[in-house]
């Protein structure tokens, strides 16, 4: 399984987008990009998923490059409920049966 | 609704007695996980189970037994073995489908031991 790198912790004024990179070298051809979101005391919940290009939804875009060594999590004006640690996974969408979380990065929202 | 339910939300426990966390899903998920979570740290896999009746160990299982008899359910058993139970535990469980690695979280289990 690809090892991801992302930095530890981010702080960010409301309504500014947030820009946060995860490092994966050694993403296999099968490997999936994913992103989820974590509140104190709760589950992990999903953000975005890609696989090359660009993805985006209501919350979020994932940017992704051609070699898909690395990925960025883009979030568009945060708010103060954006504050939360944010995981980026890669794995294999054919079937992995572990998913390995690595330690987040922090995000703090500023007013 | 379809999700995981994860109890109970909050179990004490004395040194030496094992505790068993619930799990389970009605979202027809094959795959199911368990990780644990220390303060201010990622979550790190425990044990995780792709089908009935047969699981596998994650990084850190050592002190923990897991059964997966039926589909929607993965108890977690934290043993005596365990030398530093105390940890928020989270259940997770995906389709076992392609382009499926998304996976639904229960809103865990907050185990102290006294």
């Amino acid at each position: 399984l690809a090892k991801t790198t992302q930095p530890i912790s981010m702080d960010s004024y409301e309504g500014q987008e947030v820009n946060i990179t995860c490092s994966h070298n050694n993403i296999a051809t099968n490997d999936y990009i994913t992103w989820y979101q974590q509140f104190p005391s709760q589950g992990p919940r999903f953000i975005i998923q890609g696989y090359k290009t660009k993805v985006t939804n209501e919350v979020a875009s994932l940017f992704i490059p051609a070699d898909r060594k690395s990925s960025t999590l883009s979030l568009p004006r945060v708010s103060l409920s954006d504050t939360a640690v944010y995981y980026c996974l890669v794995g294999d969408a054919t079937g992995a049966n572990n998913l390995f979380f690595g330690t987040g990065t922090r995000l703090t929202v500023i007013p | 609704d379809g999700g995981i339910t994860q109890s109970p939300k909050y179990l004490f426990r004395k040194e030496g007695q094992n505790v068993t966390l619930s799990c389970e899903q009605n979202l027809n998920h094959d795959a199911m996980y368990w990780y644990r979570q220390d303060p201010g740290q990622g979550l790190r896999l425990i044990y995780y189970s792709q089908i009935v009746n047969d699981f596998q160990k994650g990084d850190i299982a050592e002190g923990y037994s897991v059964s997966r008899e039926k589909k929607e359910s993965f108890p977690l058993t934290v043993t005596s073995a365990q030398k530093n139970p105390t940890a928020f535990y989270l259940c997770a469980s995906r389709p076992r489908a392609t382009g499926a690695n998304v996976l639904t979280f229960g809103a865990g289990s907050r185990l102290t031991v006294l």
